[in-house]
């Protein structure tokens, strides 16, 4: 299994571009989330995904857009760049929710994303 | 809101003392905890789960459901062990699995 597979590694942006990061796991989880890592902030959630075609906001969804057509994959859309979403940005898969498991978390590798 | 407090966000050690990373939850119901680790640059990765009681890489964490704590001890630290530690949240009722702020651990040779 290759896990959490993100793309790309790093992204150079222009303030109103818009871009799409891709996510794609092969362990047929469930649940997947968007988190953004920033100095002093910790891992804040963007939105996450219950199953495909299910999905929702985390804490800090404004300037992203997600869908689930799949159970694979789970890309996150940045609709117009701004300088406040310079940050790395990590995917994370687990199984379902359902209350009986303990299952962790599975991260991917990050996208460093630099917006001038 | 169900959530993590992780009160120290820099905690600096020497070599060969001990180390404990603090963590309380607010949870109504049974909690799933968990420690996550992110050295340099990578991804971060599963430490510890508190339901397996295990010690890894001489880490170890006791739940007190008391006390609602979680926190995450070694008795004497190394230098690879310098990360950033995330105790990971109980799920919430809408699923969310939001994490607090980390704590950034150097170990000083």
């Amino acid at each position: 299994n290759a896990g959490v597979t993100q793309t790309p590694k790093f992204q150079v942006l222009k303030t109103g571009q818009s871009m799409t990061l891709q996510c794609a796991q092969d362990m047929n989880h469930e649940y997947m989330s968007w988190y953004r890592q920033d100095p002093g902030m910790g891992l804040r959630l963007i939105h996450y995904s219950v199953g495909a075609g299910i999905t929702d906001q985390g804490e800090v969804p404004n300037g992203y857009n997600v869908s689930r057509s799949t159970t694979e994959d789970f890309p996150l859309r940045l609709l117009s760049a701004a300088p406040s979403q310079t940050s790395v940005y990590f995917c994370a898969s687990r199984l379902g929710m359902d209350a009986t498991y303990n299952s962790p978390l599975h991260f991917g590798n990050g996208t460093r994303l630099t917006v001038t | 809101a169900q959530r993590v407090t992780q009160p120290e966000k820099l905690l600096s050690v020497f070599k060969g003392a001990p180390v404990e990373l603090k963590c309380n939850y607010s949870y109504s119901g049974s909690p799933e905890l968990f420690w996550y680790v992110q050295y340099s640059r990578q991804r971060l990765q599963l430490l510890l789960r508190h339901i397996s009681r295990e010690s890894i890489k001489g880490f170890t964490a006791d739940l007190n459901k008391g006390e609602t704590s979680f926190h995450l001890k070694k008795p004497f630290a190394q230098e690879e062990d310098s990360a950033m530690y995330y105790c990971a949240p109980p799920r919430e009722g809408n699923n969310r699995l939001a994490f607090g702020k980390g704590n950034q651990v150097v170990v000083i040779p």
